[in-house]
């Protein structure tokens, strides 16, 4: 079956502590999206990457990185400078047409 | 800047009770308009493009209309099942290939 997968699930990070999200793709699809969405508010980009080894920064990416080495791949990492990460993260991605689909997304609390 | 605005925030029909979701758009130069339905803990799911003003598209009960400021997400006969957010997004001209601006949802319950 085509699709995205994120891993964990569910994630839960310490104080001063970095955590990677995983996404993944077998669509062949070039571009690739993560999303932060809080209760009560629509999504907003973090990331986005429209080819292999290049990324751009979206409305809120202080205190996140990502990387781009494959085509399939776009792993997200929530860095100690984010100071409120708990929110639900998706990643999405596109190919020919602007229609993005997204994965199941990672639910990550701070402890 | 480009804004989506969706209304209203929440919506509470009976079953069969038929009703529409709206989306306002200020974009430059629209190059498609989306909707997505998303159940609670999950990522959301991809229902229609719509491209130009006066397109329709239906699937099952749900039919998406589009004018030059709005879209419309019409909902004939619903059922309990029908009960999820559901999420406008446009991408535009005037913004990097593919991106898209998200509405804050509105979330539908249907009672039976």
């Amino acid at each position: 079956d085509g699709g995205i997968t994120q891993s964990p699930k569910y994630l839960f990070r310490k104080e001063g502590q970095n955590v990677t999200l995983s996404c993944e793709q077998n669509l062949n699809h070039d571009a690739m999206y993560w999303y932060r969405q809080d209760p009560g508010q629509g999504l907003r980009l973090i990331y986005y990457s429209q080819i292999v080894n290049d990324f751009q920064k979206g409305d809120i990416a202080e205190g996140y990185s990502v990387s781009r080495e494959k085509k399939e791949s776009f792993p997200l990492t929530v860095t100690s400078a984010q100071k409120n990460p708990t929110a639900f993260y998706l990643c999405a991605s596109n190919g020919a047409t602007d229609t993005q689909y997204f994965g199941p997304g990672t639910r990550l609390t701070v402890l | 800047e480009d804004q989506v605005t969706q209304s209203p925030e929440a919506l509470r029909l009976q079953e069969g009770e038929s009703s529409s979701l709206n989306c306002s758009y200020t974009v430059s130069g629209l190059r498609g308009l989306f909707w997505y339905r998303q159940d609670p803990g999950k990522g959301p799911e991809f229902l229609f493009t719509l491209y130009s003003a006066g397109e329709e598209k239906e699937k099952e009960r749900l039919k998406a209309t589009l004018t030059k400021k709005e879209s419309f997400l019409h909902i004939t006969a619903p059922k309990p099942e029908d009960s999820a957010t559901y999420l406008c997004a446009a991408s535009s001209g005037g913004t990097s290939y593919g991106k898209l601006t998200f509405g804050q949802g509105t979330i539908l319950t249907v009672h039976p």
